[in-house]
């Protein structure tokens, strides 16, 4: 059974970078994408966007400015940092596979909570 | 960006009855639809892939139809577990898009 958790520092600076690292267990990291989704409290899902193992990313046009994704195929990880983060994008943060065989992000970590407040 | 419109955004209903979800989306996505279920506090679950799946482990009174920009997500008979919010996602293109939800709650 493949399982995510993400991890990271729950407080961030504004105008600071926020950086979260999602772990993956019980599977090989390698030949899928990942992607990193985000929720504010009480609204809907936000994708901001993936990496595959190989290390090649697509990022959400409304945030690529400030994203960037790598992977570490060695400690099957993948990280997330978005930098001049601001109040909005304080928000629940999740990571997922991307299934190949259906497109479908099939397993999601449990998510974590990231507020931007100085 | 495609744009995922659900309808409706809430939806009361009882125990036993069925229930349909709308997502259109705003160009053609062939069958490239998912639908998902998430309750408070935790992370959305995988229902319906490609409009018509049924994601393993998934109770059968879940199903998906549609194909194109019209898609339904029908639950036959609810049951107590099923009062969630609904989300529909478009894995045709990149970005990902979601629809905005559609609230679930009891009558």
């Amino acid at each position: 059974q493949v399982q995510l958790q993400e991890s990271g520092p729950g407080l961030v600076k504004p105008s600071e970078t926020l950086s979260l690292t999602c772990n993956v267990s019980g599977g090989s990291i390698s030949s899928y994408y990942w992607s990193w989704i985000r929720q504010p409290a009480g609204k809907g899902l936000e994708w901001i966007g993936r990496i595959y193992s190989s290390g090649s990313t697509n990022y959400n046009p409304s945030l690529k400015s400030r994203v960037t994704m790598s992977v570490d195929t060695s400690k099957n990880q993948f990280s997330l940092k978005l930098n001049s983060v601001t109040a909005a994008d304080t928000a629940m943060y999740y990571c997922a596979r991307d299934a190949s065989y259906s497109r479908a992000f099939d397993y999601w970590g449990q998510g974590t909570l990231v507020t931007v407040s100085s | 960006d495609i744009q995922m419109t659900q309808s409706p955004s809430s939806l009361s209903a009882s125990v036993g009855d069925r229930v349909t979800i709308t997502c259109r989306a705003s160009q053609t996505i062939s069958n490239y639809l998912n639908w998902y279920q998430q309750k408070p506090g935790k992370a959305p679950n995988l229902l319906i892939y490609a409009a018509s799946s049924l994601q393993s482990g998934v109770p059968s009174r879940f199903s998906g139809s549609g194909s194109g920009t019209d898609f339904t997500l029908t639950i036959s008979s609810l049951e107590p577990e099923d009062f969630a919010t609904y989300y529909c996602l478009q894995s045709y293109t990149t970005p990902r898009t979601f629809g905005q939800g559609t609230k679930l709650e009891i009558k």
